[in-house]
């Protein structure tokens, strides 16, 4: 079935790397993305990655895919207090365009 | 430039009373449409979408539907209100080609009392 999960939290220093984890099911996803909510507003594209990658990288963010494992991670460099929010995992199965999210992972940065 | 819009952003509405969602885009033709549902500490749950005018599909049974008037606007409604429709309500758009990435509205926070 299509499940993605995500660990629901993750709390990290300022200026340390955050690392926020997700599996998903469907090995026929040609994308997988990231999207970004923060507080009271609505999605945001942080990033994707196509299926035959293994990673991409844009500036600050990192993202690995592990296509055997169906793994997916997102690294933040030098994380900032501006980073705080949710992050969400999503796949797309079948090559729909009805992407799948994960449940969120919410990322608190502390000084 | 694409730009979504959706309203309200904060709804309060008692248990039985209707609900009209509306969100509608610009600067782009044909898209496909998506009402998504975020439940309090929990993930986006697609609702409906549309790929075109008067060509609405429904993802979950429930007490919403959704209509799609115009190219780019798409509506979600309710004849009553449960409590079990709260939640964060997110329109979003997409082209039509395969795998295209999902932009989305600002939302609306809605609270059944």
């Amino acid at each position: 079935g299509e499940d993605v999960e995500q660990s629901l939290f993750l709390s990290v220093r300022e200026g340390d790397s955050s690392v926020i984890n997700c599996t998903y099911t469907d090995s026929s996803s040609t994308y997988l993305y990231w999207y970004k909510q923060e507080p009271g507003a609505g999605l945001q594209l942080l990033t994707y990655i196509f299926s035959n990658m293994d990673m991409k990288q844009d500036q600050r963010l990192t993202v690995l895919l592990n296509k055997k494992d169906k793994h997916l991670s997102l690294r933040i460099a030098d994380t900032q207090t501006g980073d705080s929010a949710i992050y969400f995992c999503a796949e797309s199965p079948g090559g729909y365009n009805k992407l799948i999210f994960g449940a969120g992972t919410r990322l608190a940065v502390h000084p | 430039s694409q730009t979504i819009h959706q309203w309200p952003a904060t709804l309060v509405q008692p248990v039985g009373s209707p609900l009209s969602l509306e969100c509608t885009v610009e600067g782009t033709s044909n898209p496909n449409l998506y009402w998504y549902r975020q439940a309090a500490g929990r993930g986006l749950q697609l609702l409906f979408y549309s790929v075109g005018i008067g060509q609405i599909s429904s993802e979950v049974p429930q007490n919403l539907s959704a209509s799609r008037p115009q190219d780019r606007q798409f509506i979600l409604s309710s004849k009553k209100l449960l409590l079990s429709d709260s939640g964060f309500y997110l329109c979003a758009w997409s082209g039509q080609s395969t795998n295209e990435k999902l932009f989305f509205g600002s939302g609306t926070q809605l609270s059944v009392l």
